[in-house]
């Protein structure tokens, strides 16, 4: 009851795509919803987050999405760059910070 | 600049020794935790403090220590228990808003 899913564990895009990257709890009690982004050899840092209450957040090309009856929410990137490349982790908040086993994205020009 | 600062990036150790990797934040932050990262696997937490001179197992404590003496430092000690040392460690802190702030890591490698 306290994992994370996440998928895919890689993923691969075309620039100018859409990336998507899923994540499924089912603890109900999870209160926060943060993304990671973690570029090689490098720590990971906050990317966007979002509480239950609401069911979408965009941050610029940055968009997650939240369904709480299905205990589901996901991070889109739109627009997908190169520079985007990198390790994408979900997480969620009980009485502490669990998160997922990391999607890969590479974005080729 | 404000962060946090792990030392040292990348170290080598012999079977058999303990070796310790250090913490230090100036973000003025309370809690203080420490992770392991493999590929595949996610980050799974070792150990966590939430406040100076207390802390808690997280889910992976077996063969590691810690210490709180100051709320800059969190350092945390691989000991010759630990059976597969060999990872990314990643220590992180936070304030009260949830939102973990997390250093550059340090590389272990057992040889």
């Amino acid at each position: 009851q306290q994992q994370v899913k996440q998928s895919p564990q890689s993923l691969i895009v075309q620039k100018g795509g859409i990336s998507i990257i899923n994540c499924a709890y089912e603890n109900t009690a999870f209160d926060y919803f943060p993304w990671y982004q973690q570029f090689p050899g490098k720590g990971p840092a906050l990317l966007i987050a979002i509480r239950p209450d609401v069911s979408e957040k965009k941050e610029g090309r940055f968009t997650i999405s939240f369904n709480k009856s299905a205990k589901q929410f996901s991070l889109h990137i739109m627009d997908s760059q190169p520079g985007d490349s990198a390790t994408y982790f979900c997480a969620a908040r009980g009485n502490k910070l669990i998160f997922g086993t990391g999607t890969r994205l590479q974005v080729f020009p | 600049d404000g962060g946090i600062t792990q030392s040292p990036k990348y170290l080598f150790r012999k079977e058999g020794q303990n070796v310790t990797l250090s913490c230090e934040q100036n973000l003025n932050h309370d809690a203080m935790y420490w992770y392991r990262q493999d590929p595949g696997q996610g980050l799974r937490l070792i150990y966590y403090s939430q406040i100076v001179n207390d802390f808690q197992k997280g889910d992976i404590a077996e063969g590691y220590s810690v210490s709180r003496e100051k709320k800059e430092s969190f350092p945390l000690t691989v000991t010759s228990a630990q059976k597969n040392p060999t990872a990314f460690y990643l220590c992180a802190s936070s304030p009260n808003t949830g939102e973990l702030f997390f250093g550059e890591g340090s590389r272990l490698t057992v040889l």
